[in-house]
């Protein structure tokens, strides 16, 4: 039974560039969450996707969007790139029925912005 | 102020010994959940236990125990028996469950505690 799957693992990018990073739930899962997670610091939350629309976001700004696919699987855009969005960004899948409390992680995308 | 506090950046603790990992938390809700996570070098965060501040008993999961003392807000982790592949980054983090409407299914994360077992 595949885990969440996160591509790519590791991406260099420069700033004021775009990125897109994937993410494939657990199977059976319908819920995806994204989180950033700083150098030395616990992960935030960025944004929650089911039934293909953001159901609730944390404290970021409209430079993060994502979207959700009919098959579940899940997309975190990042525009105009700064050096601060340098971080591993996971991906948490989900049932609704069972919340933050059934969370599968990813291994995460390692970001650089360089 | 910080939801969750984890005072220990780092640990050293002898093989086999017990190990207890602090964390305390600030919120009005009355109703919320606590959580700890294992985070080894892989990345991914693996999900060790949970107390919900209603539950009257301390959570247990194998060799992982929850010290919840809701009158301190405090909710730390205790291994038994430390293992090497104990090893790695541990979050407390917390959901509040009735100022996000119930709906709301974002963690708030500590900023972790480095464990490293010595053989």
């Amino acid at each position: 039974d595949a885990g969440v799957t996160q591509s790519p693992t590791h991406l260099i990018k420069t700033r004021g560039q775009q990125v897109t990073l994937r993410c494939s739930p657990k199977s059976g899962h319908d819920t995806v969450s994204w989180y950033q997670q700083a150098l030395g610091q616990g992960p935030q939350f960025i944004f929650q996707y089911y039934e293909e629309e953001e159901r609730q976001r944390g404290n970021f700004p409209d430079r993060f969007s994502g979207h959700q696919f009919p098959n579940y699987s899940s997309e975190l855009n990042v525009n105009a790139l700064l050096l601060g969005d340098s971080a591993l960004y996971l991906c948490a899948s989900s049932l609704v029925q069972d919340g933050v409390y059934g969370y599968t992680f990813g291994s995460g995308t390692r970001l650089t912005v360089v | 102020a910080q939801k969750i506090t984890q005072t220990q950046p780092g640990m050293f603790v002898q093989e086999k010994e017990a190990v207890t990992l602090d964390c305390t938390y600030d919120t009005s809700d009355p109703s919320y959940g606590l959580f700890w996570y294992k985070q080894p070098s892989s990345g991914e965060m693996i999900f060790l236990i949970y107390q919900g501040s209603y539950d009257q008993q301390n959570a247990t999961e194998g060799r992982y125990s929850l010290n919840f003392q809701k009158a301190r807000k405090s909710a730390n982790l205790v291994i038994s028996a430390s293992q090497l592949g104990d090893s790695a980054m541990y979050f407390c983090a917390m959901r509040e469950l009735m100022y996000s409407g119930g709906g709301a299914d974002g963690l708030t994360f500590g900023k972790g505690t480095h464990l490293i077992i010595q053989p």
